[in-house]
């Protein structure tokens, strides 16, 4: 069974659309986080949710607004794409316990044309 | 703000050599060290962490990092690399009491037969 799945995993659209990622964790976790991985593999928290909080919310643009409807859940939605926007935006979680480890779902490849 | 820096971007190894991959961090405070990897189309999984105790750290697949506290280092290191560790590496640095994960720029390692 996939941990951390996110969908869809390849996304190509337009500039100006609106588009939303879908990330799900049955790991039982209470904290999630979006990522982004530029195209130099720089990888950078964009946000973290506890408990359906958020907890993390770094200086992003907010074109870019997550929803956890559930601890198992994080989607991330996108407005008004720019090409600036295309990467690869990773979904992670991890546990309340000491053991600090973050699980990450395999990637959602965001293409702005 | 802590950063961490990972000095080599690309390292081209033969199988059976020795790696060391560099990783330093900037604040000096109580913190938690990680190593993750990337393979090719995949997700980060994580290698080895640090808490506290023996700073010579195992990890999976015959990995080990050292951490310096003095030098603010987390140096990952394999004695004989095969093909199969072709991969991106990176390191990662959690201050304590602070939720965030700074991830280093990662370092590409390609292993040649």
């Amino acid at each position: 069974d996939t941990a951390v799945s996110q969908t869809p995993k390849y996304l190509v659209t337009q500039m100006g659309n609106d588009k939303s990622i879908k990330c799900e964790q049955n790991l039982g976790h209470d904290t999630m986080y979006w990522y982004k991985q530029d195209s130099k593999k720089f990888l950078k928290i964009m946000f973290s949710y506890n408990n359906k909080e958020l907890i993390i919310n770094e200086t992003v643009p907010n074109r870019f607004s997550p929803k956890s409807p559930d601890k198992a859940h994080l989607n991330l939605h996108i407005n008004s794409l720019e090409l600036g926007d295309s990467a690869v935006y990773f979904c992670a979680s991890r546990s309340s316990g000491s053991a600090y480890e973050q699980y990450f779902g395999p990637g959602t490849r965001l293409t702005v044309t | 703000a802590q950063s961490v820096s990972q000095h080599n971007h690309h390292v081209i190894l033969s199988e059976a050599a020795s790696l060391e991959l560099g990783c330093n961090y900037s604040y000096g405070g109580t913190v938690n060290l990680f190593w993750y990897v990337q393979y090719p189309g995949q997700h980060l999984q994580l290698l080895l962490k640090y808490f506290s105790g023996d700073p010579l750290v195992k990890g999976i697949k015959g990995f080990e990092a050292e951490f310096i506290k003095s030098k603010f280092s987390f140096n990952l290191r394999k004695p004989s690399v095969q093909w199969s560790d072709t991969a991106e590496y990176f390191c990662a640095v959690k201050d304590f009491g602070n939720e965030k994960l700074t991830f280093g720029t990662g370092t590409r390692l390609t292993i040649i037969p």
